[in-house]
């Protein structure tokens, strides 16, 4: 079965300064990867996903994440922080089942961003 | 284009009651995913419909059950509720089709906050 780690459930980091996000997941072929983020008593929203192709994805505000097959990793990163990243980041992973449309989640990392 | 849509937004309910929560999807989109998400169980997967039918179904009890209509608008039931059952439960919709399209993206609904007391 699927799973995902996220390494830290808190990261808190000053504004301007690398966001790094850990992700792990359990070795599946293929794996496709995403990362939602959660802003407080909103749903989640999309940032980027890993399909297939290109390892390094850019997604929205300035997040990207690389997926490293030898590391079973898809660490998510933006090089400046902004207040407004402060959120909750979850990483999940789709496969497996013919048709299924199931999302396995990490933890969540919470991040806040410091002034 | 609106989003997906969940009713009621807030809900509390006693031990022992049932409860129904609403989902919209976004217009076109025929897949209707269900979470629950909790602080300590994090998100997990409820149950999936496309074209009315159940497609896959997480590792809950049989007191969750749900139902999609002709028109893509999804139900999830609980029955007997416990106080375990405290939640925010998400619903996602996707153009998903018959095929296997994983990278079809999920469109979160904003939830409903269930409190049972």
């Amino acid at each position: 079965a699927q799973s995902v780690t996220q390494l830290g459930s808190h990261v808190s980091v000053s504004e301007g300064a690398l966001v790094l996000l850990r992700c792990n997941y359990s070795s599946s072929v293929p794996p496709y990867l995403f990362w939602y983020v959660q802003y407080p008593n909103q749903g989640l929203q999309l940032l980027l996903k890993y399909t297939t192709g290109a390892t390094l994805v850019k997604g929205i505000n300035g997040f990207e994440a690389e997926f490293k097959k030898s590391e079973t990793s898809f660490h998510l990163t933006k090089p400046s922080a902004h207040m407004s990243d402060a959120a909750e980041y979850f990483c999940a992973a789709m496969g497996g089942i013919q048709g299924a449309q199931k999302l396995v989640f990490g933890q969540g990392t919470r991040l806040t961003i410091n002034p | 284009k609106a989003g997906v849509t969940q009713t009621p937004r807030y809900l509390i309910k006693t031990r022992g009651q049932q409860v129904t929560l609403s989902c919209s999807p976004i217009s076109g989109h025929r897949s209707v995913s269900w979470y629950q998400q909790t602080p300590g169980q994090g998100l997990q997967f409820l149950f999936e419909y496309f074209s009315e039918t159940q497609r896959n179904k997480g590792n809950f009890p049989g007191r969750f059950s749900g139902r999609q209509f002709s028109n893509s608008r999804s139900e999830m039931n609980v029955s007997t509720l416990e106080l375990g059952d405290s939640a925010l439960y998400l619903c996602a919709s996707s153009l998903a089709r018959q095929d296997f399209t994983p990278w079809d993206e999920q469109f979160f609904g904003p939830g409903t906050r269930l409190t049972v007391l």
